[in-house]
């Protein structure tokens, strides 16, 4: 079975500095990545994913993540926070063998940036 | 090309009564996902559609279901309803929700039971 821990319910930062949310993830093989930001009474923005190649994937809005094979993490980051960017950030992963199968989401993290 | 949209956005109920939201896929896309959204429990898978089928279905009561239509668009009903079924409803749509590919959220249907 698949899971993934996001092992911050919140994460605080003050505006400018480099942004780190935490995620970790237990699945058969090879792992297809997510990361979706959601802001309040909206629904859930893709941001970026990780299917193979490159271990650091760049998204929008200027965050990237880093895919850890050993440490079986995908950390998302962002060098230089903004106000806008407080929201609930979801990692997400799904098992290549999980054809047409469900997502599994962490239970998300709380991030606030402050001015 | 337009994003999924979803109807009503904001829904007040009783009680015993039911409801039906409605989902609209991305243009193209065959396969519509409906996760509820609760501060306790966070995302909850409730069943993806697809080509008019349920392919998977979440840990939810039967009171749950739902139906897609031959244009993909997606209806999601709760009848009886109870207070504990108050949450944000969220569909997501994606081509054929295969391995890599991505899928797509609405912005939600906010539920409130009374």
């Amino acid at each position: 079975a698949q899971s993934v821990a996001q092992p911050e319910d919140q994460v605080n930062v003050a505006e400018g500095n480099p942004l780190t949310v935490k995620c970790t993830y237990s699945v058969s093989g090879n792992p297809y990545l997510f990361w979706y930001v959601q802001y309040p009474n909206r629904g859930l923005q893709f941001l970026l994913k990780y299917i193979t190649g490159d271990n650091l994937v760049k998204g929008s809005y200027g965050f990237e993540a880093e895919f850890n094979k050993s440490q079986t993490s995908f950390h998302l980051k962002k060098p230089s926070a903004l106000v806008s960017d407080s929201a609930l950030y979801f990692c997400a992963v799904r098992a290549p063998t999980d054809s047409w199968g469900k997502f599994q989401f962490g239970a998300g993290t709380q991030v606030v940036v402050t001015p | 090309k337009a994003g999924v949209t979803q109807t009503p956005r904001y829904l007040i109920k009783t009680r015993g009564q039911q409801v039906t939201l409605s989902c609209s896929p991305i243009s193209g896309h065959r396969s519509v996902s409906w996760y509820q959204q609760t501060p306790g429990q966070g995302l909850q898978f409730l069943f993806e559609y697809f080509s008019e089928t349920q392919r998977n279905k979440g840990n939810f009561p039967g009171r749950f279901s739902g139906r897609q239509f031959s244009n993909s668009r997606s209806e999601m009903n709760v009848s009886t309803l109870e207070l504990g079924d108050s949450a944000l409803y969220l569909c997501a749509s994606s081509l054929n929700n295969e391995g890599q590919e991505t899928q797509y959220f609405g912005p939600g249907t906010r539920l409130l039971v009374l």
